[in-house]
């Protein structure tokens, strides 16, 4: 599986955008770009998912960079419930629904 | 709907006793997973089942675990005997087939389990 990296921790404030940084280098051309957050002491949900073009939902926006070795995903007005660990996660297309976590991104939203 | 459904949420449990969970998924979810998470890390899957066949389990330390899903519904994990470092929130989850188009996975809440 392709490897994503991103920063243990990140910080904002209630009520201000967030945008959450993942590497992916070594991505292929049948990678998808996931994103599950996992709330405190609650499973992982899913969040947002792209190939190659932005992609908006209700919970985040999804930025991935022309060359798609890094992707940005964007919280557009964070709010206290948004503190989580962000997974972001590469899937192969051909592996079906399968997913393999990294350690995530622990966003801390502070009043 | 009810989402993903674990029990119990918490147990407590002394080293080389036994163990065991289980999970109802998602009505008409034919994909269920068993996953184990340490402290501080991301999911690692232990077992995924098409229905009631286990298609992947190269993870599953297989001298101390066992899961069944007898009928293509609700599924249980087993350890016996359990160690110390077998502390860890184990999740269920559970999604439509993946035949072609993403499925998202949908998590249950975890057990999390304590070995003295």
């Amino acid at each position: 599986d392709a490897k994503t990296t991103q920063p243990n921790s990140m910080e904002s404030n209630e009520e201000e955008p967030v945008h959450l940084p993942c590497n992916h280098s070594t991505i292929s051309g049948t990678d998808y770009i996931h994103w599950y957050r996992q709330l405190p002491s609650q499973g992982p949900e899913y969040v947002i998912h792209g190939l190659t073009s932005n992609v908006n939902n209700r919970m985040a926006s999804l930025a991935i960079a022309e060359d798609r070795k890094s992707s940005t995903l964007i919280l557009h007005r964070a709010t206290l419930r948004d503190a989580a660990v962000y997974y972001c996660i590469l899937r192969d297309d051909g592996a079906g629904n399968m997913l393999t976590f990294g350690g995530g991104t622990r966003l801390m939203v502070k009043p | 709907e009810a989402g993903v459904v674990q029990s119990p949420r918490y147990k407590i449990i002394e080293k080389k006793q036994p163990v065991a969970f289980w999970c109802n998924p998602i009505s008409g979810h034919n994909t269920l997973y068993w996953y184990l998470q340490n402290l501080g890390q991301g999911p690692e899957l232990l077992i995924r089942y098409e229905n009631e066949e286990a298609v992947d389990d190269s993870q599953l330390p297989k001298d101390r675990f066992s899961a069944e899903r007898l009928k293509g519904v609700d599924s249980t994990l087993k350890i016996q005997p359990a160690e110390l470092g077998d502390s860890a929130v184990y999740l269920c989850a559970s999604s439509l087939a993946g035949t072609g188009v993403y499925n998202e996975q949908f998590f249950g809440p975890g057990t999390r389990l304590t070995v003295l």
